[in-house]
């Protein structure tokens, strides 16, 4: 059985950083595309980052670019997403997701999903 | 960017069936998928591939897609089917998924 358990998440300052976790297990970890998926309250999905299974591609969404770092480590079956810049609109419940593609282009849609960890960003 | 227009929420009967739809231009050629949150837990995926339902997700869910609307049919509503059903496509221009705003389903 495919489990996904985030951590990381907490309330943080305008500006601050956090490093969410997502350790995954139930199936062989390197051979999958992997994503973070947001969502902030009594909103919709949206999707943030995602990773090929190698760890050699990186695909951002547009509001996170250049705050958010996605990573991987497929000797410990573990996913990260390093937020920088936090702002207020960043607040949400992150999502760790499985795709089920190896490759994120064509990955078209997340099989499995973690129960998310929530980021709250205030003063 | 790609939308994708759901109704906030659609009400039904337990036995009853239900229809959540999913508006989106030229959807007719996009693969269309359905997820299923309850409060407080992750998405679950129930329909893929516009009509492809994963191991484990009961026969009463469906999904249909057609011209510029894509449909989730849940029949024989049970009372543990309340919950928020998401659609999601492929943005092939971003090369990214794009999910709808949701619809709550509530079994009266």
């Amino acid at each position: 059985e495919v489990q996904l358990l985030e951590s990381g998440g907490g309330l943080v300052q305008p500006g601050g950083s956090l490093r969410l976790s997502c350790v995954a297990s139930g199936f062989t970890f390197r051979d999958f595309a992997m994503g973070w998926v947001r969502q902030a309250p009594g909103q919709g999905l949206e999707w943030v980052s995602a990773i090929s299974g190698s760890g050699g591609g990186t695909y951002y969404a547009d509001s996170v670019k250049g705050r958010f770092t996605i990573s991987r480590d497929n000797s410990k079956n573990m996913l990260f997403l390093q937020l920088h810049s936090l702002r207020a609109e960043d607040r949400a419940v992150y999502f760790c997701a499985k795709s089920p593609q190896g490759g994120w282009y064509g990955s078209e849609f997340f099989d499995s999903w973690g129960p998310g960890t929530l980021v709250a960003v205030s003063s | 960017s790609f939308v994708l227009t759901q109704p906030p929420s659609v009400s039904v009967a337990p036995g009853q069936t239900a229809r959540l739809t999913c508006g989106g231009h030229i959807f007719g050629r996009r693969s269309v998928h359905w997820y299923q949150q309850k409060p407080g837990q992750a998405p679950v995926l129930v329909v893929y591939d516009d009509s492809d339902r994963p191991s484990g997700i009961p026969e009463r869910f469906s999904g249909s897609n057609s011209g510029n609307t894509a449909t989730l049919t849940i029949t024989r509503v049970a009372v543990e089917d309340e919950a928020v059903y998401s659609c999601q496509v492929w943005d092939t221009t971003g090369d990214h998924p794009v999910f709808g705003g949701g619809t709550k389903l509530t079994v009266l």
